[in-house]
């Protein structure tokens, strides 16, 4: 069974701190997405990576970057953190095509930041 | 501009009766269409998927239908049971473009 870990399940963080979210995933998946999920905006896409050291940005990429230095792995940076970033964060991967293999999500990152 | 809507933010059903959630989209091109659903503290978990070659898909209690002339699509629950209280999220995909999402349903099943 795929298994997707997010490395904490609440954060709270302080307005300008540097924020780091970890996401590992223990499938082999290419494919490593991050969502944040907030109350009648439904799941949006941060960022996303297809490929180790490959990235691409998604609906709302602003405020964040990401690293995936190994496949496992992929890394959301909040640079500055602001209150506005108070959110559940969500990891997902994939093998592949979501036709062939749907998203597989984490529990999430509930951050909160004061 | 939203490409996948789900309009109606939350549904209430008597336990043992139908559930019908339903999900609209813009994009012509979306060919594969998936329901996502989430318990409060855990993330989405995969429900089920229909192809746009398809209209129906059947899984047990759950089924989706496919209207693509209206861009329409429905996930039936039947029998409801107050386990599937969530919030339900349809996502759509072409190619090999990120799913998208719509902002979710929340279902209550009454006992």
């Amino acid at each position: 069974d795929v298994k997707v870990t997010q490395s904490s399940r609440y954060l709270v963080k302080r307005t300008g701190e540097k924020v780091f979210l970890e996401c590992v995933q223990d499938m082999d998946h290419e494919n490593m997405f991050w969502y944040r999920q907030d109350p009648g905006l439904g799941l949006r896409l941060i960022y996303f990576s297809y490929d180790v050291k490959m990235k691409e940005k998604g609906d709302i990429p602003e405020g964040y970057s990401v690293s995936r230095e190994k496949k496992e792995r992929f890394s959301l940076i909040l640079e500055s953190a602001s209150t506005n970033q108070t959110s559940m964060y969500l990891c997902a991967s994939s093998l592949g095509a979501v036709y062939n293999s749907p998203l597989h999500f984490g529990n999430g990152t509930r951050l909160t930041v004061t | 501009d939203q490409q996948v809507k789900q309009n109606s933010p939350s549904l209430s059903v008597q336990e043992g009766r139908i559930s019908i959630l339903n999900c609209d989209y813009t994009n012509s091109m979306f060919d594969y269409f998936l329901w996502y659903k989430k318990y409060p503290a855990e993330g989405p978990t995969f429900l089920i998927s229909i192809s746009s070659i398809k209209d129906k898909n059947e899984d047990g209690r759950f089924t989706v239908f496919l209207n693509k002339s209206a861009k329409h699509l429905s996930l039936h629950i039947v029998p409801s049971q107050p386990g599937d209280s969530a919030v339900y999220f349809c996502a759509a995909i072409s190619g090999n473009t990120p799913l998208v999402f719509g902002k979710g349903t929340r279902l209550s099943v009454i006992a």
